[in-house]
This record gives structure tokens, C-alpha cells and sequence, in this order.
């Protein structure tokens, strides 16, 4: 199985700010990560897949990259709509867990 | 519209049964495999197991694997998520989600809105 460390667990930073959340992969898991966003009381959005690949309609200010067993999701400029917890999750194998244990993101 | 609808919220006591359902509509529910997700109060996503309708291949987290049945009824276009037994360790959100690609295990692109079990006596 593989598993994912997500660090920081909580962020705080303020708008305009630039941010970077990182996901590392106990083995390797060439591009298949996604990143989450979710709000409470929400479910989970699908910003990135792929490592890099933007959903439709999420901001530019969102890019992912990486490779292997290490990932970051960077936020270029803050904004107070980005608060919200974060994962990544990758889909090499659906047979263990499969998301890392998420990044609390406060805006100051 | 594509769309994920789960059923609404149950509380129950310790050891009922529960069965909890996913109801898709937008798409060919059949070719995209459907996966649920549990998340504990305050805590994060956990990946419970995920099925392809079309044949009913099943995978499951070994976490999960003993404690829940997923199963489909395609001629309505829905999920399930089962319990023999509920534990008040079972209290969580519940979502259902599809990956975005046909017939593949791809991130979760649709979600449902969730179904938030508690387990109480």
C-alpha cells in the first residue's frame, strides 16, 4: 500500500500570500495525485489531477507539481475563499489508503 | 445534470444495521466505477472501497474490508454502503464519489453531498 504524509497539518498565512502544501508518497507514484479542497460542511472539490492538470473552472492561482513520491500544491496569491482544508490523494492503486491526512488552511 | 444524490441522515443504536444509498443520474452509471469515503467528525477522508456497476468488481481498503458490503442495483442507478452491525465508531460523514474517467480508478471528479450517520445508544 501506499501511504501519503501531507505537511504542514495546519497553515496560517495571509492574503497575497504564497502558499505550498506538500504530499510525499512512501513509494513511488509517478503523476497520480489529485488535490482536494473542501469547506466545512462540503464535500471534497477535485482542483487538480494528475499532479498538475487544473479542473475546470478552479483559479490559476492553484498549480501542482511534482513527481514520484514528491508533490506540492502552491497558491500564488491567498485569497480569504481559499480557507479550507486540503488533501492529496493518489490513484496508482485504490487499495489501501489513498488520501493523506489533509492541511487546515487559515487565512490571518 | 450529473449528479450523485445520497440519502438522507440516520441515527441509530448500537449493533442495527444500516444499508445507506447513492443514487446517480446524468451519466451511464454502469461504466464509471463509484467509490465511498468516510469522514469522522473533525477528522480527514478515509477511502472505504469502490465498485464497477457493470460487472460488480469490488475493492475494498483492508481497513474496511471486514465492517462493510458495497454493492450496486443497476437498474437504478444506485450504490450502496451496508452495515451488518453499527458502532458508535461508525459515526461519520459518508460520501459517495466517481472518478472522472470511464471505466477508470481515476481521482473523484463528482461527489455526492454526503450521509451523516450517528451511532448512538
Amino acid at each position: 500500500d501506499v501511504h501519503l504524509t501531507q505537511s504542514p497539518s495546519t497553515l496560517s498565512a495571509s492574503v497575497g500570500d504564497r502558499v505550498t502544501i506538500t504530499c510525499r508518497a512512501s513509494r513511488s507514484i509517478a503523476h497520480w495525485l489529485a488535490w482536494y479542497q473542501q469547506k466545512p460542511g462540503k464535500p471534497p472539490k477535485l482542483l487538480i489531477s494528475e499532479t498538475s492538470t487544473l479542473e475546470t473552472g478552479v483559479p490559476s492561482r492553484f498549480r501542482g507539481s511534482g513527481s514520484g513520491t514528491e508533490f506540492t500544491l502552491t497558491i500564488s496569491s491567498l485569497q480569504s475563499d481559499d480557507s479550507a482544508t486540503y488533501y492529496c490523494q493518489q490513484y496508482l492503486a485504490y487499495a489501501g489508503d489513498t488520501f493523506g491526512q489533509g492541511t487546515k488552511l487559515e487565512i490571518k | 445534470e450529473v449528479q450523485l444524490v445520497q440519502s438522507g441522515a440516520e441515527v441509530k443504536k448500537p449493533d442495527a444495521s444500516l444499508k445507506i444509498s447513492c443514487k446517480a443520474s446524468g451519466y451511464n452509471f454502469n461504466k464509471y466505477w463509484i467509490g465511498w469515503v468516510r469522514q469522522r467528525p473533525g477528522r480527514g477522508l478515509e477511502w472505504m472501497g469502490i465498485i464497477y456497476p457493470d460487472d460488480s468488481d469490488t475493492k475494498y481498503n483492508p481497513s474496511f474490508q471486514d465492517r462493510v458490503i458495497i454493492s450496486v442495483d443497476k437498474s437504478i442507478s444506485s450504490a450502496y454502503l451496508q452495515w451488518n452491525t453499527v458502532q458508535p465508531s461508525d459515526t461519520a460523514t459518508y460520501y459517495c464519489a466517481r472518478p472522472f474517467g470511464e471505466g477508470t480508478l481515476d481521482a473523484f471528479d463528482l461527489w455526492g453531498q454526503g450521509t451523516v450517520v450517528t451511532v448512538s445508544s
